[in-house]
């Protein structure tokens, strides 16, 4: 089991620059949800999703867009990169949509926006 | 709706000395708790979580906390510290709103452990 892979580890953009983060989880997980990090803040949710074809904004949805075509993927995609979106980005998986299920989070994504 | 709050944004111990992480929550029903870390430059890992069963949990690397309703707490606490717990902690409180799973994560606490 490889858990939770996020790539790239670290990406580089300039403003107004598109990409896609990449998120895999292999432990058939219904449940999946990007979060961003900021000092002095934790984590806050962008996205989430209860399966494959369903997704849902969470507290700081504005500039990403999310799909979910497999149960596998989850990427977020930033249409138009701006210096506010530089933070760690966290993908997380857990089995089911319960309170009580644990998160598996992946190593995290580290994006600069300049 | 819920929150958590946790109380230090820094704890400063001595290796050997206990440690103590303070946590508070507000939920409009029963939550479910739980305890992340996150070591420099790392994922984060869970190390405990409180899902209404017993009020004190265990957890790894000699982590335990104790849920009390009446204070609405969650304090992580370790008896005694080693440098390798030196990493920010994470309270977080899950609850079921409109049918989903609902995580609200606190804002950390960064553990020191001096030599």
């Amino acid at each position: 089991n490889a858990g939770v892979t996020q790539t790239p580890k670290f990406q580089v953009l300039k403003t107004g620059q598109s990409m896609t983060l990449q998120c895999a989880q292999d432990m058939n997980h219904e449940y999946m949800s990007w979060y961003r990090q900021d000092p002095g803040m934790g984590l806050r949710l962008i996205h989430y999703s209860v399966g494959a074809g369903i997704t849902d904004q969470g507290e700081v949805p504005n500039g990403y867009n999310v799909s979910r075509s497999t149960t596998e993927d989850f990427p977020l995609r930033l249409l138009s990169a701006a210096p506010s979106q530089t933070s760690v980005y966290f993908c997380a998986s857990s089995y089911g949509t319960s309170d009580t299920d644990t998160q598996y989070f992946g190593p995290g994504t580290r994006l600069t926006v300049l | 709706a819920q929150s958590v709050t946790q109380l230090d944004s820094h704890v400063s111990v001595s290796e050997g000395t206990p440690v103590l992480l303070r946590c508070n929550y507000s939920s409009s029903y029963s939550p479910s708790l739980f305890w992340y870390v996150q070591h420099p430059n790392k994922g984060l890992q869970l190390l405990l979580k409180y899902t209404s069963a017993a009020t004190l949990v265990k957890g790894i690397n000699g982590f335990e906390a104790e849920f009390k309703k009446s204070e609405t707490s969650f304090h992580l606490t370790k008896p005694s510290a080693h440098m390798s717990d030196a990493a920010e902690y994470f309270c977080v409180v899950s609850g079921f709103s409109g049918g989903y799973q609902k995580v609200t994560f606190g804002t950390g606490t960064k553990l020191q452990v001096i030599p």
